[in-house]
């Protein structure tokens, strides 16, 4: 069974310019999440989908950050205009349905954004 | 709100011996609790998790969990560790709820010395 799929693996941009990353989750996963990993820092959660509705975006930086998950699988996270606070690895996860939130979120290996 | 807590930054223990990564949490309701290993340049891998039932779980690479509802810990424990074991280990918390998100600890450097 393949994994989570983040690309691309590695993306150095200048401050200012937009940026796209894509995560194909799990097959027959609903659940999508997006984090945000610091250096020497726990992820943090950006937004959460269950099939193609966001039902967690609160920690989203909404003026520069977007996200989208069209059909329900694939996802894409999007900044424009990248700061270089931005700098972070960001992680896509999965998870299959299950009820009460039991299951457990699979990774992807993420993608090192670096803003020069 | 919930939140988890990982103390210790750092342990070094020496290859042979237990060793022990600490947890505490706080959620609303019964938690659901996880452990996960990051290797360098690699995303997160599951170890464990407690959902009910026992409070010793085991997981993968000989590694276990103790849950205590008393002291809302989750500590992570091997009773002989490896070098190979050497990697940052994160605590993660869900409130009993399929709408409540998973909250990661800060996570905690393990060094196993030869």
């Amino acid at each position: 069974e393949a994994g989570v799929v983040q690309s691309p693996r590695y993306k150095i941009i200048e401050k200012k310019q937009p940026v796209a990353f894509w995560c194909n989750p799990i097959s027959g996963h609903n659940t999508l999440y997006w984090y945000r990993q610091n250096l020497g820092q726990g992820p943090e959660l950006l937004i959460r989908y269950e099939n193609e509705e966001a039902v967690d975006d609160s920690q989203l930086p909404k003026d520069r950050f977007s996200a989208e998950r069209l059909k329900g699988v694939d996802s894409t996270l999007k900044i424009q205009p990248a700061e270089l606070g931005d700098s972070a690895v960001y992680l896509c996860a999965s998870s299959p349905p299950s009820t009460g939130g039991k299951t457990e979120a699979f990774f992807g290996q993420g993608t090192r954004l670096t803003v020069v | 709100a919930q939140s988890v807590a990982q103390p210790e930054d750092q342990v070094n223990v020496a290859e042979g011996n237990p060793l022990t990564v600490k947890c505490t949490y706080s959620v609303s309701g019964n938690p659901y609790l996880f452990w996960y290993v990051q290797y360098p340049n690699r995303g997160l891998q599951f170890l464990l998790k407690y959902i009910t039932g026992d409070n010793l779980v085991k997981g993968s690479y000989g590694f276990e969990a103790e849950f205590n509802k008393s002291q809302t810990s989750f500590h992570l424990k091997k009773p002989s560790a490896l070098v190979s074991d050497s990697a940052l280990y994160f605590c993660a918390v869900r409130g009993g709820s399929s709408a409540s998100k998973i909250i990661f600890g800060s996570g905690t450097r393990l060094s196993i010395r030869p």
